[in-house]
Protein backbone atom coordinates (compact mmCIF):
# COMPACT_ATOMS: atom_id res chain seq x y z
CA UNK A 1 0.00 0.00 0.00
CA UNK A 2 1.33 3.54 -0.76
CA UNK A 3 1.46 6.31 1.32
CA UNK A 4 0.63 9.71 0.89
CA UNK A 5 3.27 10.44 -2.25
CA UNK A 6 3.69 14.23 -2.54
CA UNK A 7 5.65 15.55 -5.88
CA UNK A 8 8.39 17.41 -6.38
CA UNK A 9 9.82 16.92 -3.48
CA UNK A 10 12.20 19.76 -4.43
CA UNK A 11 11.18 22.76 -5.97
CA UNK A 12 12.93 26.23 -6.43
CA UNK A 13 11.08 29.08 -7.72
CA UNK A 14 12.19 32.85 -8.68
CA UNK A 15 10.26 35.50 -6.84
CA UNK A 16 7.29 36.31 -8.60
CA UNK A 17 6.69 32.67 -10.38
CA UNK A 18 3.98 30.17 -9.47
CA UNK A 19 4.43 26.99 -7.11
CA UNK A 20 2.17 24.22 -7.54
CA UNK A 21 2.25 21.58 -5.06
CA UNK A 22 0.70 17.97 -5.38
CA UNK A 23 -0.79 15.61 -3.30
CA UNK A 24 -1.78 12.05 -3.97
CA UNK A 25 -3.40 11.11 -0.90
CA UNK A 26 -3.77 7.20 0.44
CA UNK A 27 -6.03 4.97 -2.24
CA UNK A 28 -9.18 5.55 -0.45
CA UNK A 29 -9.19 8.62 1.54
CA UNK A 30 -11.36 11.15 1.05
CA UNK A 31 -9.67 13.73 3.95
CA UNK A 32 -6.40 15.77 2.65
CA UNK A 33 -4.35 18.04 5.27
CA UNK A 34 -1.48 20.50 4.09
CA UNK A 35 0.65 21.52 6.94
CA UNK A 36 3.63 24.13 6.08
CA UNK A 37 6.88 23.68 8.28
CA UNK A 38 9.53 26.54 8.50
CA UNK A 39 12.95 26.44 9.95
CA UNK A 40 13.04 25.33 13.26
CA UNK A 41 9.67 25.89 13.44
CA UNK A 42 6.90 23.22 14.32
CA UNK A 43 4.13 21.92 11.95
CA UNK A 44 1.34 24.80 11.03
CA UNK A 45 -2.17 23.64 9.81
CA UNK A 46 -2.84 25.20 6.55
CA UNK A 47 -6.05 23.74 4.81
CA UNK A 48 -8.52 21.35 5.43
CA UNK A 49 -10.03 19.19 1.67
CA UNK A 50 -12.47 16.71 1.20
CA UNK A 51 -12.84 15.39 -2.31
CA UNK A 52 -14.01 18.47 -4.23
CA UNK A 53 -14.56 20.83 -1.09
CA UNK A 54 -12.65 23.08 0.93
CA UNK A 55 -13.88 22.51 4.54
CA UNK A 56 -11.43 24.62 6.61
CA UNK A 57 -8.88 27.27 5.45
CA UNK A 58 -8.40 29.52 8.04
CA UNK A 59 -4.75 28.30 8.02
CA UNK A 60 -4.19 29.54 4.63
CA UNK A 61 -3.16 33.25 3.53
CA UNK A 62 -5.75 34.85 2.09
CA UNK A 63 -3.87 36.10 -0.61
CA UNK A 64 -1.61 34.01 -3.55
CA UNK A 65 -2.57 30.99 -1.80
CA UNK A 66 -5.13 28.40 -2.66
CA UNK A 67 -5.84 24.77 -2.58
CA UNK A 68 -8.28 22.23 -4.52
CA UNK A 69 -9.08 18.71 -4.11
CA UNK A 70 -11.01 17.82 -7.50
CA UNK A 71 -12.65 14.74 -7.88
CA UNK A 72 -10.02 12.82 -9.74
CA UNK A 73 -5.99 13.73 -9.34
CA UNK A 74 -4.40 15.01 -6.78
CA UNK A 75 -4.95 17.72 -4.54
CA UNK A 76 -3.11 20.78 -5.54
CA UNK A 77 -1.68 23.90 -3.47
CA UNK A 78 -1.11 26.55 -5.45
CA UNK A 79 1.11 29.60 -4.40
CA UNK A 80 1.09 32.39 -6.85
CA UNK A 81 3.88 35.19 -6.99
CA UNK A 82 6.08 33.45 -4.56
CA UNK A 83 7.99 35.71 -2.00
CA UNK A 84 11.05 34.91 -0.23
CA UNK A 85 8.76 33.97 2.93
CA UNK A 86 7.11 31.28 0.79
CA UNK A 87 10.14 29.23 1.38
CA UNK A 88 9.80 26.70 3.44
CA UNK A 89 8.63 22.44 3.69
CA UNK A 90 4.84 21.81 2.69
CA UNK A 91 3.65 18.42 4.14
CA UNK A 92 0.42 16.95 3.07
CA UNK A 93 -1.86 14.20 5.16
CA UNK A 94 -4.56 12.01 4.13
CA UNK A 95 -7.19 10.24 6.11
CA UNK A 96 -10.17 8.01 5.58
CA UNK A 97 -12.33 9.97 8.06
CA UNK A 98 -12.73 13.36 9.21
CA UNK A 99 -13.17 14.46 12.90
CA UNK A 100 -8.72 13.09 13.73
CA UNK A 101 -9.95 10.20 15.45
CA UNK A 102 -7.04 8.19 13.84
CA UNK A 103 -3.50 9.50 13.42
CA UNK A 104 -2.74 10.98 10.20
CA UNK A 105 0.35 9.91 8.42
CA UNK A 106 2.34 12.55 6.67
CA UNK A 107 3.74 12.56 2.95
CA UNK A 108 7.71 13.20 2.59
CA UNK A 109 7.03 16.53 1.60
CA UNK A 110 7.86 19.42 -0.91
CA UNK A 111 10.84 21.42 -0.32
CA UNK A 112 10.16 25.08 -1.75
CA UNK A 113 12.90 27.27 -1.83
CA UNK A 114 12.14 30.81 -3.43
CA UNK A 115 15.25 32.48 -4.86
CA UNK B 1 -5.76 29.84 21.93
CA UNK B 2 -4.84 26.50 21.97
CA UNK B 3 -1.03 25.72 22.39
CA UNK B 4 1.74 22.84 22.90
CA UNK B 5 4.95 24.00 24.71
CA UNK B 6 7.82 21.01 24.31
CA UNK B 7 11.04 20.54 26.22
CA UNK B 8 13.69 20.57 26.15
CA UNK B 9 14.35 22.24 22.65
CA UNK B 10 17.09 19.98 22.16
CA UNK B 11 18.99 17.25 24.29
CA UNK B 12 22.27 15.49 23.47
CA UNK B 13 23.01 12.31 25.08
CA UNK B 14 25.28 9.24 25.10
CA UNK B 15 24.22 6.15 22.72
CA UNK B 16 22.57 4.10 25.73
CA UNK B 17 21.32 6.67 28.00
CA UNK B 18 17.34 7.44 28.75
CA UNK B 19 15.87 10.21 27.51
CA UNK B 20 12.39 11.99 28.46
CA UNK B 21 11.15 14.18 26.39
CA UNK B 22 7.73 16.71 28.13
CA UNK B 23 4.63 17.79 26.16
CA UNK B 24 2.14 20.60 28.08
CA UNK B 25 -0.90 21.50 26.18
CA UNK B 26 -3.71 23.64 26.75
CA UNK B 27 -6.83 23.05 24.42
CA UNK B 28 -10.37 23.19 24.82
CA UNK B 29 -12.36 19.79 24.48
CA UNK B 30 -9.25 17.25 24.36
CA UNK B 31 -9.96 14.48 22.39
CA UNK B 32 -6.46 12.54 22.09
CA UNK B 33 -2.39 13.53 22.06
CA UNK B 34 -0.21 12.31 19.49
CA UNK B 35 3.56 11.86 19.31
CA UNK B 36 5.56 11.92 16.10
CA UNK B 37 9.32 11.60 14.52
CA UNK B 38 10.72 13.59 12.14
CA UNK B 39 14.06 13.06 10.63
CA UNK B 40 14.62 14.32 7.32
CA UNK B 41 11.61 13.56 5.51
CA UNK B 42 7.88 13.00 6.60
CA UNK B 43 6.93 13.34 10.64
CA UNK B 44 6.16 9.45 11.40
CA UNK B 45 4.00 8.42 13.52
CA UNK B 46 4.39 6.95 16.88
CA UNK B 47 1.69 7.18 20.03
CA UNK B 48 -1.74 8.18 20.12
CA UNK B 49 -3.25 9.14 23.77
CA UNK B 50 -6.50 9.72 24.67
CA UNK B 51 -6.95 7.84 28.48
CA UNK B 52 -4.71 9.21 31.28
CA UNK B 53 -2.06 6.76 32.53
CA UNK B 54 -2.42 4.52 30.83
CA UNK B 55 1.53 3.98 28.95
CA UNK B 56 1.52 2.96 25.41
CA UNK B 57 5.00 1.09 24.54
CA UNK B 58 6.55 0.13 21.45
CA UNK B 59 9.89 -1.34 21.51
CA UNK B 60 12.17 0.86 23.67
CA UNK B 61 9.96 4.00 23.33
CA UNK B 62 7.01 4.44 26.05
CA UNK B 63 4.11 7.15 26.25
CA UNK B 64 1.78 8.16 29.41
CA UNK B 65 -0.42 11.07 29.27
CA UNK B 66 -1.33 12.91 32.26
CA UNK B 67 -5.00 14.85 31.53
CA UNK B 68 -5.55 16.26 34.62
CA UNK B 69 -1.68 18.08 34.65
CA UNK B 70 -2.01 18.04 30.48
CA UNK B 71 0.96 17.20 29.87
CA UNK B 72 2.66 13.81 28.29
CA UNK B 73 5.86 12.32 28.27
CA UNK B 74 7.80 10.69 25.86
CA UNK B 75 10.34 7.97 26.81
CA UNK B 76 13.76 6.43 25.13
CA UNK B 77 15.73 3.71 26.99
CA UNK B 78 18.56 2.68 25.58
CA UNK B 79 19.05 5.21 23.19
CA UNK B 80 20.69 4.74 19.55
CA UNK B 81 21.66 7.30 16.98
CA UNK B 82 19.28 6.47 15.00
CA UNK B 83 17.57 7.84 17.44
CA UNK B 84 18.35 11.41 16.50
CA UNK B 85 15.65 12.92 15.30
CA UNK B 86 12.77 15.82 16.32
CA UNK B 87 10.29 15.07 18.30
CA UNK B 88 6.89 16.38 17.56
CA UNK B 89 3.73 16.58 20.03
CA UNK B 90 0.63 17.73 18.87
CA UNK B 91 -3.14 18.22 19.99
CA UNK B 92 -5.86 18.34 17.81
CA UNK B 93 -7.59 21.85 18.25
CA UNK B 94 -10.92 21.98 19.73
CA UNK B 95 -13.60 21.68 17.30
CA UNK B 96 -11.53 21.64 14.18
CA UNK B 97 -9.75 19.36 12.49
CA UNK B 98 -6.42 21.32 13.07
CA UNK B 99 -3.43 19.46 14.57
CA UNK B 100 -1.55 21.71 16.81
CA UNK B 101 1.96 20.99 17.14
CA UNK B 102 4.74 21.60 19.39
CA UNK B 103 8.30 23.28 18.21
CA UNK B 104 9.19 20.41 18.54
CA UNK B 105 12.40 18.22 20.69
CA UNK B 106 15.76 17.67 18.99
CA UNK B 107 17.19 14.60 20.07
CA UNK B 108 21.24 13.65 19.20
CA UNK B 109 22.71 11.09 19.81
CA UNK B 110 25.92 10.41 20.01
CA UNK B 111 27.93 7.16 19.61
Amino acid sequence: NAGVMQNPRHLVRRRGQEARLRCSPVKGHSHVYWYRQLPEEGLKFMVYLQKENIIDESGMPKERFSAEFPKEGPSILRIQQVVRGDSAAYFCASSPFGGLGSPLHFGNGTRLTVT
Amino acid sequence: EDKVVQSPLSLVVHEGDTVTLNCSYEVTNFRSLLWYKQEKKAPTFLFMLTSSGIEKKSGRLSSILDKKELFSILNITATQTGDSAVYLCAVPQGGSEKLVFGKGTKLTVNP
